[in-house]
């Protein structure tokens, strides 16, 4: 079974541009979250989509947007872009019936911001 | 607020030295705690799920526990290929979203 995948893996993007990150879950999962990682503050939640609805969203600013499509699949954006917003992003499925069901993350896009 | 903090920061075993990882929490009702591991250059690794008190689970090397306040995750005569950070998250009844801890660095050398 495939597992998650992210596209692109690396990004380098200039301030003040916007980027589209793109994430297709493992078949059968029908939620999708979204998490940056950086060294100082670890895993920091962004968004969760479950049959095309947002069901959660963290502490990110208006900047911070995402959808999913019928097929699961998701994107996130990230508008006006900031030095401080080079992280790795990553993306992680769920079946999301269950509500405690485990998370099964991609590999992640990394993204720098010069 | 949910907190999670896990100890030590980094750790380094030799060969066969067994130890354990600690996670300690704060959550207002606690739907799941979750235990990944994560290799450099890759996203985490899902390795156990425990819902309640006294619950434990294990794969090969590794056994998680679970207290009202913490959970361990032990390592028995770990290997150089155990080398990782290993991240705990907790899941609060309240929403979807995982509040990770900032991790703990292994590193097992030969």
């Amino acid at each position: 079974k495939a597992g998650v995948t992210q596209t692109p893996r690396y990004l380098i993007k200039t301030r003040g541009q916007q980027v589209t990150l793109s994430c297709s879950p493992i078949s059968g999962h029908r939620s999708v979250s979204w998490y940056q990682q950086t060294p100082g503050q670890g895993l920091q939640f962004l968004f969760e989509y479950f049959s095309e609805t947002q069901r959660n969203k963290g502490n990110f600013p208006g900047r911070f947007s995402g959808r999913q499509f019928s097929n699961s699949r998701s994107e996130m954006n990230v508008s006006t872009l900031e030095l401080g917003d080079s992280a790795l992003y990553l993306c992680a499925s769920s079946l999301g019936q269950l509500d405690n069901s485990p998370l099964h993350f991609g590999n992640g896009t990394r993204l720098t911001v010069t | 607020e949910d907190q999670v903090t896990q100890s030590p920061e980094a750790l380094r075993l030799q060969e066969g030295e067994s130890s354990s990882l600690n996670c300690s929490y704060t959550v207002s009702g606690l739907r799941g705690l979750f235990w990944y591991r994560q290799d450099p250059g890759k996203g985490p690794e899902f390795l156990f799920t425990l819902y309640s008190a006294g619950e434990e689970k294990e794969k090969e090397r590794l056994k998680a526990t679970l207290t009202k306040k913490e959970s361990f995750l032990h390592i028995t005569a770990p290997k150089p290929e155990d080398s990782a950070t290993y991240l705990c998250a907790v899941q609060a009844n309240s929403g979807y979203a995982l509040n990770f801890g900032k991790g703990t660095s292994l590193l097992v050398t030969p």
